[in-house]
């Protein structure tokens, strides 16, 4: 059993390129979601998705677009790449089974923006 | 206890020791809570959850302890082993679906 997986798990782009990250469950849950991790802060929320075919706005959205086109992957895309956005990004996802559900994540991508 | 900034707070504890790691939270109103593992270059794991009307919840060596008065959560790790080494965070439920705010984390070093 996989869990999340995220692809790639290393990235360096130079400013200006775009990216997109995959992220895939095979535990068949509803919701999904990326968040960016930065040295001595905790996790902030960029986008999360209840199901197939909606996406929502988390704490630090902009710059970032995603797509749930299936169930089991949530894609984050970088449209312009900013050294701003050099981090370590990880997928979560968690069931549908009412609210109140641990986050299950991805190992990460650990993404360097020159 | 844990903080934002640049510098993660450190546990040092010898081996077999118990550990004790704090989390404050801000919201009153949040009424679950998780704690988190993370080990170095993975992701977080989940190691114990406590629902608002709980004072104390206990996993294989892990008890959580909640006092909602204080706004207070903490992780308390029996017979401390080096694979215990790693980041552990907190994480509430606040508003909206399923959305939760993370704690910055407490580096706990296992000291054989």
């Amino acid at each position: 059993n996989a869990g999340v997986t995220q692809t790639p798990k290393f990235r360096v782009l130079k400013t200006g390129q775009s990216m997109t990250l995959l992220c895939a469950q095979d535990m068949n849950h509803e919701y999904m979601y990326w968040y960016r991790q930065d040295p001595g802060m905790g996790l902030r929320l960029i986008h999360y998705s209840v199901g197939e075919g909606t996406t929502a706005k988390g704490e630090v959205p902009d710059g970032y677009n995603v797509s749930r086109l299936k169930k089991q992957n949530f894609l984050l895309g970088l449209e312009s790449a900013a050294p701003s956005q050099t981090s370590v990004y990880f997928c979560a996802s968690s069931s549908w089974t009412g609210n109140n559900q641990p986050q299950h994540f991805g190992d990460g991508t650990r993404l360097s923006i020159l | 206890g844990e903080s934002v900034g640049l510098h993660l707070p450190t546990l040092s504890v010898q081996e077999g020791d118990n550990s004790i790691i704090n989390c404050a939270y801000s919201n009153s109103a949040s009424d679950y809570f998780i704690w988190y593992k993370q080990e170095s270059g993975k992701g977080p794991q989940f190691i114990i959850d406590i629902r608002s009307n709980m004072d104390k919840r206990q996993g294989q060596r892990v008890t959580v302890l909640l006092n909602k008065t204080v706004k207070h959560l903490s992780l308390q790790i029996a017979a401390t082993q080096p694979g215990d080494s790693a980041v552990y965070f907190c994480a509430e439920l606040g508003s909206g679906f399923n959305k939760f705010y993370f704690g910055s984390g407490t580096k706990l070093n296992v000291k054989p």
